[in-house]
């Protein structure tokens, strides 16, 4: 079946550093999604992408929907606190309403 | 983005015994998805929810041991039977984002340890 693969696993940077993490498959993908989870809480949307080649930004969040249609990549700048979660890209399944999700990134600020 | 309400949020339960995990949303959608999230992995979804009908389950989840209910379209119920320690997970709630989006929007899930 498709999946995601995610990378890194984890992240340790220092508060105030940019932040870079990339979603990858071997199959195509014609949405990519974005969520970040809090620790006890469900994940959230951050980013939805649609179009391949698109670049959509929320705030101090990129992402860029790769030409192939089989990759994705999610930047934060300048990094606070609150950017402490896990973050899952995702995408739906071919023929199907449902979606696949990647393993995580766990990010870890040091203050 | 709809609101969705989880109840309950944490449970701590005997091994053998069920619990109901309830979710409600703030408006009517086709479909409501459940996902279990054991500790420090993904998202892995359990089954679908449809309404008027019976839930599909994904590979390696059946109805005996996740029964789920979904009387209308706003509310849902996901129970997990004679549990066991490998049931101890997080379990979310999921909606569509309508209109035809892929998207999905999520509950603030239950966190279940089963002892």
């Amino acid at each position: 079946g498709q999946q995601l693969n995610q990378s890194p696993q984890s992240m340790f940077i220092q508060e105030g550093e940019d932040v870079s993490m990339n979603c990858t498959s071997s199959s195509i993908f014609n949405t990519w999604l974005w969520y970040k989870q809090d620790p006890g809480e469900g994940p959230v949307l951050l980013i939805a992408l649609y179009k391949a080649g698109e670049l959509t930004s929320n705030g101090r969040l990129t992402a860029q929907f790769g030409i192939t249609r089989k990759d994705s990549f999610l930047n934060i700048s300048a990094s606070i606190p609150s950017d402490v979660g896990i973050y899952f890209c995702a995408g739906p399944v071919q023929g199907a309403q449902k979606l696949v999700f990647g393993q995580g990134t766990r990010l870890t600020i040091n203050p | 983005s709809a609101v969705i309400s989880q109840k309950p949020s944490r449970d701590i339960c005997q091994r053998g015994t069920s619990l109901t995990i309830q979710c409600q949303v703030d408006s009517q959608v086709t479909m409501m998805f459940w996902y279990r999230q054991q500790p420090g992995q993904s998202l892995t979804l359990i089954a679908t929810a449809n309404q008027g009908s019976e839930a599909t389950y994904e590979s390696g989840f059946v109805i005996d041991k996740f029964p789920i209910s979904r009387p209308n379209l706003t509310f849902s119920t996901l129970t997990v039977s004679n549990m066991s320690p490998e049931d101890s997970s997080i379990y979310l709630c999921s909606v569509e984002g309508g209109r035809g989006s892929t998207e999905a929007f999520f509950g603030q899930g239950t966190r279940l340890t089963v002892v």
